[in-house]
């Protein structure tokens, strides 16, 4: 089973700040397999990115994915009221089953 | 544009059994995979299988396996989740989501190409 680490778990930020997410996976995995999910309260889960980095249809170039096989981020270059939310990357690979990291959740200070 | 519709609310008693759907309309049903995935109050997002409406090509999470039933009718267009007994630790939102994606090799997991892009509203169950 590959594990996916999110930090941190909570992060308090204003508008504007720019902020990077950490998804480390416990062991190699391809880039491709690797994608990112933005949850609001009471909302499903929507695709930002997949593929590590390609941005899903409709997801502004604010949003940016990176990384390689045991580490991965979200950047989100300017933050905007409507950004504050969970995000969770996943691992759809065939190495293994598919996981969800725990989320980090960020909330506006 | 593509959209997935779930089925509503569900409360249930311990050992009944229920099915809950997931109907697809705005683009090929059989040409994309539909994954189940729970979301128990509160917590983390967890995969429960996925099932490919073309060929009902299926695998589990290995937690799930034999815990759920996950099938699909291609001329309804729609995916179905089922429990014969259900238990209070069934008590979750699940929702389904599309993927484009494939088998790369014999017994190894399918893989998302592009990630799950379409998602249902959820489906919130409780059984107590």
């Amino acid at each position: 089973e590959i594990v996916l680490t999110q930090s941190p778990g909570t992060l308090s930020l204003t508008p504007g700040q720019r902020v990077t997410l950490s998804c480390r996976a416990s062991q190699s995995v391809s880039v491709a397999h690797l994608a990112w999910y933005q949850q609001k309260p009471g909302q499903a889960p929507r695709l930002i990115i997949y593929g590590g980095t390609s941005r899903a249809t409709g997801i502004p170039d604010r949003f940016s994915g990176s990384g390689s096989e045991t580490d991965f981020a979200l950047s989100i270059s300017r933050l905007e009221p409507e950004d504050f939310a969970v995000y969770y990357c996943q691992y759809c690979g065939s190495l293994a089953p598919w996981t969800f990291g725990r989320g980090t959740k960020l909330e506006i200070k | 544009e593509a959209q997935l519709a779930q089925s509503g609310p569900e409360v249930k008693k311990p050992g009944e059994s229920l099915k809950i759907s997931c109907q697809a309309s705005g683009y090929g049903f059989t040409n994309y995979w539909i994954a189940w995935v729970r979301q128990m109050p509160g917590k983390d997002l967890e995969w429960i299988g996925i099932i490919s409406p073309g060929d009902s090509d299926i695998t589990y999470s290995p937690p799930f396996q034999g815990q759920v039933i996950v099938s699909a009718d291609r001329s309804l267009n729609t995916a179905y989740l089922h429990w014969n007994s259900l238990k209070e630790s069934d008590s979750a939102i699940y929702y389904c989501a599309r993927f484009r994606g494939g088998r790369v090799a014999s017994g190894t997991y399918p893989v998302a190409f592009y990630g799950l892009d379409v998602w249902g509203q959820g489906t919130t169950v409780t059984v107590s």
